[in-house]
């Protein structure tokens, strides 16, 4: 399977612990973006990276949160000190940067994190 | 402020039935719209795009869906649902003044009936 893969999908964990989260993405897309989903919502926009380069971070993401992309193939998402309001499901997305690609993104299954 | 309005949270039909999913997007000069597809247990999968032309577009599945500026609104329709369209529905949009993301609505939940 060549999709957008994410590890893991289920985290359970308690308040004030750190999670990591693992996005590999189609392995010819540059572009990466991370998301969040709470019942009943849409996916909301948290971060996009261009290979390596982390391009944008939304006001959602607060200094608990970090991403990385250090080679610009697979990415991370770290949320220190979790709260329970971190529980969500966690969405990666990837898409390739051909013409006409804007908003094309490929989304894994998710990673649902739950803290208690 | 980008923003997408899905008014319906849940709407059943019957199989075989026709269906429209409303969406509403907040004005832009030049936005991009997309309708996804969320099936349990699956990653969101892309249904149809618009970016520029004719403004009724076709998509997978069967489904389509109209532009309308005078409305801002991006309406999907497929004229005979499928038990297997039983899934949540994201209208989305990206400005492309406002960077390369997409601002997703709430959505739709879509139950058919057989």
């Amino acid at each position: 399977d060549t999709g957008v893969s994410q590890d893991p999908r289920h985290k359970i964990t308690k308040r004030g612990q750190n999670v990591t989260f693992r996005c590999d993405p189609i392995s010819e897309h540059n572009r990466l973006y991370w998301y969040r989903q709470t019942l009943g919502q849409g996916p909301e926009f948290l971060t996009y990276f261009q290979n390596e380069a982390q391009l944008e971070k939304s006001r959602l993401l607060s200094d608990r949160f970090s991403a990385e992309r250090p080679k610009g193939s697979f990415s991370t998402l770290e949320i220190q000190r979790t709260e329970q309001g971190d529980s969500a499901m966690y969405l990666c997305a990837s898409s390739p940067r051909a013409s006409g690609s804007t908003g094309e993104l490929f989304f894994g299954e998710g990673s649902r994190l739950t803290v208690l | 402020a980008q923003s997408v309005t899905q008014p319906d949270i849940h709407i059943t039909v019957s199989e075989g039935a026709s269906l429209e999913l409303r969406c509403n997007y907040s004005y832009g000069a030049t936005p991009y719209l997309f309708w996804y597809v969320q099936s349990p247990g699956q990653g969101l999968q892309l249904l149809l795009k618009y970016f520029s032309g004719d403004t009724l577009v076709q998509g997978i599945k069967g489904f389509e869906a109209e532009f309308k500026r005078s409305q801002s609104s991006f309406n999907l329709r497929k004229p005979s649902v499928h038990w297997s369209d039983a899934a949540e529905y994201f209208c989305a949009v990206v400005y492309m003044e406002y960077g390369n993301k997409l601002v997703f609505g709430a959505g739709t939940i879509l139950r058919v009936k057989s």
